[in-house]
């Protein structure tokens, strides 16, 4: 089965750094684009940003650029995203999802890992 | 880039249609054929039911229909069930070279 899998809940003080992953198995995971998704409590869906785990090419949205790290290492067919600094108001679930079309990232998403759930709190 | 905008909520009674429309601008969905459609259930990651406007993924059911016309995209559920009852979430690519969602909306079955 395809599938994404996601790393486990986190707690977090302000301030802290952290790196949450994503493993893919069963296809091809260099050849497809992983974005990262955020929703936040009661809220809408967010796309942060998006790795082509072959080489590593990275595009962020402009809301994001800045706030996080997005990367891949291919061979443990991983990705990741990464804080340096938290803030309260990085509080939410991140999704990471596969592209649907292999070496496209301007389309749907149709895999999805089940979520990590980040909390910031003093 | 502003999130796309869809109606908060619609409503609809067992084996009706409905549809829920997916608004932007010249710069997102009126320059792509790149417009997708998620459904989400409470505490649940999102499903693609629709991408490339209209292609269904494998094992989405043919009740799902999606469309656009200039800067509004829609997506039309027929024949609607219980199980439908979920949150929808548009997407689309943008000339900022990102994918913007839309605000979300709530479906009821009556």
């Amino acid at each position: 089965e395809v599938q994404l899998v996601q790393s486990g809940a986190e707690v977090k003080k302000p301030g802290e750094s952290l790196k949450i992953s994503c493993k893919g198995s069963e296809y091809s995971f260099a050849n497809h684009w992983i974005g990262w998704v955020r929703q936040m409590p009661g809220k809408g869906l967010e796309y942060m940003g998006v790795i082509y785990p072959d080489d590593s090419d990275t595009r962020y949205s402009p809301s994001f650029q800045g706030q996080i790290t997005i990367s891949a290492d291919k061979s443990i067919h991983t990705a990741y995203l990464r804080w340096s600094s938290l803030k309260a108001s990085d509080s939410a679930i991140y999704y990471c999802a596969r592209h649907v079309n292999p070496t496209m990232r301007k389309n749907g998403m149709d895999v999805w890992g089940q979520g990590t759930t980040v909390t910031v709190s003093s | 880039q502003s999130a796309l905008t869809q109606p908060a909520s619609v409503s609809g009674s067992p084996g009706q249609s409905i549809s829920i429309s997916c608004t932007g601008t010249s710069s997102d969905i009126g320059n792509y054929k790149y417009v997708s459609w998620y459904q989400q259930h409470p505490g649940k990651a999102p499903k693609l039911m629709i991408y490339d406007v209209s292609d269904r993924p494998s094992g989405v059911s043919n009740r799902f229909s999606g469309s656009k016309s200039g800067n509004t995209a829609s997506l039309t559920i027929s024949g609607l069930q219980t199980e439908d009852e979920a949150d929808y979430y548009c997407s689309s690519y943008t000339t900022s070279s990102t994918i913007v969602f839309g605000t979300g909306t709530e479906v009821t079955v009556l």
